[in-house]
């Protein structure tokens, strides 16, 4: 199974910051790595997909880069709504795993 | 609009039986593959199981194998997943998911169960 980590754990950060999340693949998986934004209480919502694409309706201040092991996702300006919990996900091979997520906070 | 809706989740006791159902509308429902993933209390997402459009392919993550059966019925528009031999350790939010580009791209609300004596 390919274990995917993400760092930090955790993170608080200002509106206007930007924020970098990075996700490492135990193994190459390609460019098959999307990211998922979860708020309390709801299901997760695709942000990113195929490592770079953003999915259609997700603000522009988000991105995504990398390949093979080594993700990253960036929010280049930090707004109050951006403060949820963000997870990784390898669909290169199955399992398809998903990081342990990343919870961003607000100063 | 894409609608998943997922139903069927409750308390059982371990070693019981429970079986979820989710709902989709909005889309040519057997144009896509699909897949459940459950998420326990506080904790992260792990996926469950998935299944083409056709049903010819199937997928199960080891720690349901055996105990767990993914099923959808195209004609109704409906996924499904019987679960068996359940433990304290299946609790969780259970979420279907259509699958799109390599990725997950609509999800249901999601449906609890707790196992639990």
């Amino acid at each position: 199974d390919i274990q995917m980590t993400q760092s930090p754990s955790s993170l608080s950060a200002s509106v206007g910051d930007r924020v970098t999340i990075t996700c490492r693949a135990s193994q190459s998986s390609n460019t098959y790595l999307n990211w998922y934004q979860q708020k309390p209480g709801r299901a997760p919502k695709l942000l990113i997909y195929a490592a770079s694409t953003l999915e259609s309706g997700v603000p522009s201040r988000f991105s995504g880069s990398g390949s093979t092991t080594d993700f990253t996702l960036t929010i280049s300006s930090l707004q109050p709504e951006d403060s949820a919990t963000y997870f990784c996900q390898q669909t290169y091979s199955i399992p398809w795993t998903f990081g342990q997520g990343t919870k961003v906070e607000i100063k | 609009e894409v609608q998943l809706v997922e139903s069927g989740g409750g308390l059982v006791q371990p070693g019981g039986s429970l079986r979820l159902s989710c709902a989709a509308s909005g889309f040519t429902f057997d144009d896509y593959a699909m897949h459940w993933v459950r998420q326990a209390p506080g904790k992260g997402l792990e996926w469950v199981s998935g299944i083409s459009w056709n049903s010819g392919s199937i997928g199960y993550a080891d720690s349901v194998k055996g105990r767990f059966t993914i099923a959808r019925d195209n004609a109704k528009s409906s996924l499904f997943l019987q679960m068996k031999s359940l433990r304290a350790e299946d609790t969780a939010i259970y979420y279907c998911a259509r699958h799109g580009s390599w990725s997950f791209n609509y999800w249901g609300q999601g449906t609890l169960v707790t196992v639990s004596s």
